[in-house]
């Protein structure tokens, strides 16, 4: 089986640079995603990892460890629109072809 | 853009009635999945399909059935609603192909209070 683990909640000052942390176990990874979703609000995909180090999109940068199964979400020159939830959420292949399964996310605000 | 449409955005249905929650993706994706996401407790797969007329349970099945007739079209259905089906449902789509993986693309959301 799969657990993911994430903090619950986090608060951060706008302009600042903040770091969500995801830990996971599974016996088949097979690639990470981070997904943002603002209250009542679908959730939207940020970034996707498979293999080790660092992806940098713009204001936000994923960060993938397989050895360690760790993986965090960063967020640079933060702004209050940035204050959302954030899903970890991994594949894992050792069951077959089976979906993504998700973290209970971060839920982050942002704050001047 | 890949766009999945939930046909629902907010419904109220009495116990016991049988509920129809649609959902359309227009990107040709072979996968299609429905979830609950409920406070604290994330989002939880209740079926997915892989192909037209295949389905298979996810993590809370128990008072859902789905149906895939078409590859773009899968639908959720509560037989016989009851309160604690009160929640948020999304659907969602994947591709088997693509460089990201299977990121799963999701619709707007049908709130379904069951009274």
């Amino acid at each position: 089986g799969q657990n993911i683990d994430q903090p619950t909640e986090m608060t951060a000052t706008e302009g600042a640079i903040v770091q969500i942390n995801c830990t996971y176990q599974t016996s088949g990874f097979n690639g990470l995603f981070w997904y943002q979703q603002h209250a009542g609000e679908a959730p939207t995909f940020l970034s996707y990892n498979v293999l080790d180090g660092l992806e940098e999109k713009g204001r936000f940068s994923s960060f993938l460890s397989r050895s360690k199964g760790y993986s965090y979400l960063l967020l640079k020159e933060l702004q209050m629109k940035d204050s959302a939830s954030y899903l970890c959420a991994v594949r894992d292949l050792s069951s077959g072809n089976t979906p993504l399964v998700f973290g209970k996310g971060t839920r982050l605000s942002v704050i001047a | 853009d890949v766009k999945v449409t939930q046909s629902s955005r907010y419904l109220v249905k009495r116990t016991g009635e049988k509920v129809f929650l649609e959902c359309v993706q227009d990107m040709d994706h072979e996968n299609m999945f429905w979830y609950r996401q409920d406070p604290g407790l994330g989002l939880r797969l209740i079926y997915f399909s892989y192909d037209v007329k295949m389905k298979e349970k996810g993590d809370i099945p128990e008072g859902y059935s789905v149906s895939r007739e078409k590859k773009e079209r899968f639908s959720l259905i509560l037989e016989s609603a009851s309160t604690n089906q009160t929640s948020m449902y999304l659907c969602a789509s994947s591709s088997e192909s693509g460089e990201t993986g299977n990121t799963i693309y999701f619709g707007e959301g049908s709130w379904l209070t069951v009274v």
